[in-house]
């Protein structure tokens, strides 16, 4: 299987802060890579496919980049809203497998 | 509106067997993957595997194949994930989501509609 390693595994930020979180895959998996958003209690939610494309309806202060084995998550200007668990996906090969996660609070 | 509605919370025992349920409206359900993705406490998200309800073709996750059933009925827009003989470690929350379509209608591995989640529980 493809492994999935996020970096940090935790993070705190204060409200308009700029947020950065790194993915790295075990292989190439192409652009074959999503964001998604949990907050606690909740499903998932679909913010970035294929690398850097937003989802309809999710705010443009949410960017993905990054190619091969390395992706990057960018908030910028962060929002109380924001807070919760940021994971990054391939389906590049299956089974599609999901980082660790990142946990991102408020300062 | 689209919706995924999943069914309710579940408290088993070792070896009983469950079937919990997702049902899509707002959409062409048979013409959209669903899949199952689980949630153990505290844990990150699994993919399990999808199913395409128009013809039932469905791939699994190696790890999950054999363990459990995932199938839909098409006529009555639902997806099922099914246990024969559950174990304490199928503990966890299960999700259905809906694999996204491009605008050109080629299915992404991305999941763009997600259930309430299920909880199973599953202690003696």
């Amino acid at each position: 299987d493809i492994q999935m390693t996020q970096s940090p595994s935790s993070l705190s930020a204060s409200i308009g802060d700029r947020v950065t979180i790194s993915c790295q895959a075990t292989e190439d998996i192409s652009n074959y890579l999503n964001w998604y958003h949990q907050r606690p209690g909740k499903a998932p939610k679909l913010l970035i496919f294929d690398t850097s494309s937003l989802e309809p309806g999710v705010p443009s202060r949410f960017s993905g980049s990054g190619s091969g084995t390395h992706f990057t998550f960018t908030v910028n200007s962060l929002q109380p809203e924001d807070i919760g668990t940021y994971y990054c996906q391939q389906y590049y090969l299956v089974p599609y497998t999901f980082g660790q996660g990142t946990t991102l609070e408020i300062k | 509106e689209v919706h995924l509605v999943q069914s309710g919370a579940e408290v088993k025992k070792p070896g009983e067997s469950l079937k919990i349920s997702c049902k899509g409206s707002g959409y062409d359900f048979n013409g959209y993957w669903i899949g199952w993705v689980r949630q153990m406490p505290g844990k990150s998200l699994e993919w399990m595997g999808v199913i395409y309800p128009g013809d039932s073709d469905t791939t699994f996750n190696p790890s999950f194949e054999g363990h459990v059933t995932i199938s839909a009925d098409k006529f009555i827009t639902t997806a099922y994930l099914q246990w024969s003989s559950l174990k304490a470690s199928d503990t966890g929350m299960y999700f259905c989501a809906r694999r996204r379509l491009t605008t050109l209608g080629v299915a992404i591995g991305a999941f763009d509609i997600w259930g309430q989640g299920t909880m199973v529980t599953v202690s003696s």
